[in-house]
């Protein structure tokens, strides 16, 4: 069953302008990774928070985490033409079971 | 330097006949994935291997098998197919043990189109 929901659904924004991208999800979680995705390709890891932490940065990326809320947030800042993709976060519920349940992404486009 | 490697990229399948998707790996991971992601949803796990071990996911439909020979090599076998099966597969491989990082690494996928 699908653990996360994403939104927006879809986010047009102009070449330099900082994307933000929302992710909600229902049960506990020991992790939480957000993918790209290209369209017609496989995915991408970028980044992964575990839950007993709150926020991570890597390059242009930004990903924070509310475990009280049961939300997370991928900022990209300065985004480029090439950064349109699909992004999906993809929870770990356990350390045992590290199957990842996907939410259902948010297609970015960035205009140039 | 391709790490995970789906074959083919495209096929093309009638209704019923069977259809073998293949993935390769050269990362010597343990763990080994199958999705199957329908046009602009989410992936959906359908079963993983943790080594020879295979698990299959509570409503992955029995027309969906798998099979991995050794560790490189991961098969998907649809029986008979139905038009519902046309997706995108994504192989996915994952290292385990103390101390590996904890992200998939996913091939290029494979489009499956069911006639």
């Amino acid at each position: 069953s699908q653990q996360g929901e994403e939104d927006p659904q879809a986010l047009s924004i102009q070449e330099g302008e900082n994307a933000t991208m929302n992710c909600s999800y229902k049960t506990s979680i020991n992790n939480l990774q957000w993918y790209r995705q290209n369209s017609g390709r496989g995915l991408v890891h970028l980044i992964l928070i575990r839950s007993n932490e709150r926020e991570k940065h890597s390059g242009r990326l930004r990903v924070t985490l509310d475990t009280s809320k049961k939300s997370s947030s991928l900022l990209i800042t300065a985004s480029r033409a090439a950064d349109t993709a699909s992004y999906f976060c993809a929870t770990v519920l356990s350390s045992s079971a590290r199957q990842l349940t996907f939410g259902s992404g948010t297609q970015l486009t960035v205009l140039p | 330097d391709a790490m995970v490697i789906q074959n083919p990229r495209y096929q093309v399948t009638q209704f019923g006949k069977p259809v073998t998707l293949s993935c390769s790996q050269t990362l010597n991971h343990n763990v080994m994935y199958w999705y199957q992601q329908k046009s602009s949803q989410a992936p959906k796990l359908l079963f993983h291997y943790y080594d020879k071990d295979f698990n299959n996911e509570a409503d992955t439909p029995d027309n969906f098998q798998s099979r991995r020979p050794n560790t490189s090599f991961c098969f998907l076998d649809i029986r008979s197919p139905g038009l519902g099966d046309a997706a995108m597969y994504l192989c996915a491989t994952r290292a385990s043990g103390v101390g590996t990082k904890e992200t998939q690494y996913f091939g290029p996928g494979t489009r499956l189109l069911v006639l």
